[in-house]
């Protein structure tokens, strides 16, 4: 079935470091990819997507790229702040009907 | 715009007893999500209503969990009677016509002692 796998966290940064938060899906047709944020206490909120091969999803300094041949769509931002302190989430439409399909969820700390 | 809302954002209860959740969706947004957080599980989906019509409940734990759409603005998650385990996050979140975007309430958080 459709499923989505994630980097296990949590993973502990220095403020101004690189990130990167690895995931792959299933490749199961085209489907569109997205990356959601949730901050402590609160919901989770789209942070970006992509909805076909080689997009590249961007917000607030963070991107992904769309990766059909490697079925990945992996997280990257260049230089971290201490507010990205969070977990995120990668997640892909299920094969079909409304439902999305979301990873386990990476924690990332970021130390001023 | 307001977004999800859900009620209570914090309820703590007596094993037995049954508890009801709230949520108005987006106006406009055409499906629901009913989710379930928790450490040990992660984020389950529960259920999901498609125009009001429930179209999947196969993540319903069991019987003593059911949910309801009455109308495009509301919908309730019900746990009679509630246990210990039933203890999580839950959330709602809503999407528009046409999009797999969702957009999730701040939850409420179910205590049952």
């Amino acid at each position: 079935g459709d499923s989505v796998t994630q980097m296990e966290g949590p993973v502990t940064l220095s403020e101004e470091a690189f990130l990167t938060i690895n995931c792959t899906y299933t490749a199961t047709g085209y489907p569109s990819l997205f990356w959601y944020v949730q901050y402590p206490g609160e919901g989770l909120q789209l942070l970006l997507k992509a909805t076909k091969a080689d997009d590249k999803g961007s917000n607030k300094g963070f991107e992904a790229t769309y990766r059909k041949e490697t079925t990945s769509f992996h997280l990257e931002k260049g230089s971290v702040q201490v507010s990205d302190s969070a977990v995120y989430f990668c997640a892909r439409k299920n094969t079909g009907g409304f439902k999305t399909i979301f990873g386990a969820g990476t924690r990332l700390f970021v130390k001023a | 715009d307001a977004g999800v809302i859900q009620s209570p954002r914090h309820e703590v209860t007596e094993m037995g007893q049954e508890v009801t959740l709230r949520c108005k969706p987006i106006s406009g947004h055409n499906s629901l999500f009913w989710y379930r957080q928790t450490m040990m599980r992660g984020l389950e989906l529960l259920i999901y209503f498609n125009n009001n019509v429930p179209i999947d409940d196969s993540g319903m734990p069991e019987d003593r969990f059911s949910a309801k759409m009455p109308n495009a603005s509301f919908s309730t998650l019900k746990i009679q009677p509630s246990e210990p385990r039933d203890s999580a996050v839950y959330f709602c979140a809503s999407s528009p016509q046409g999009s797999y975007e969702q957009y999730f309430g701040p939850g409420t958080r179910l205590t049952v002692t």
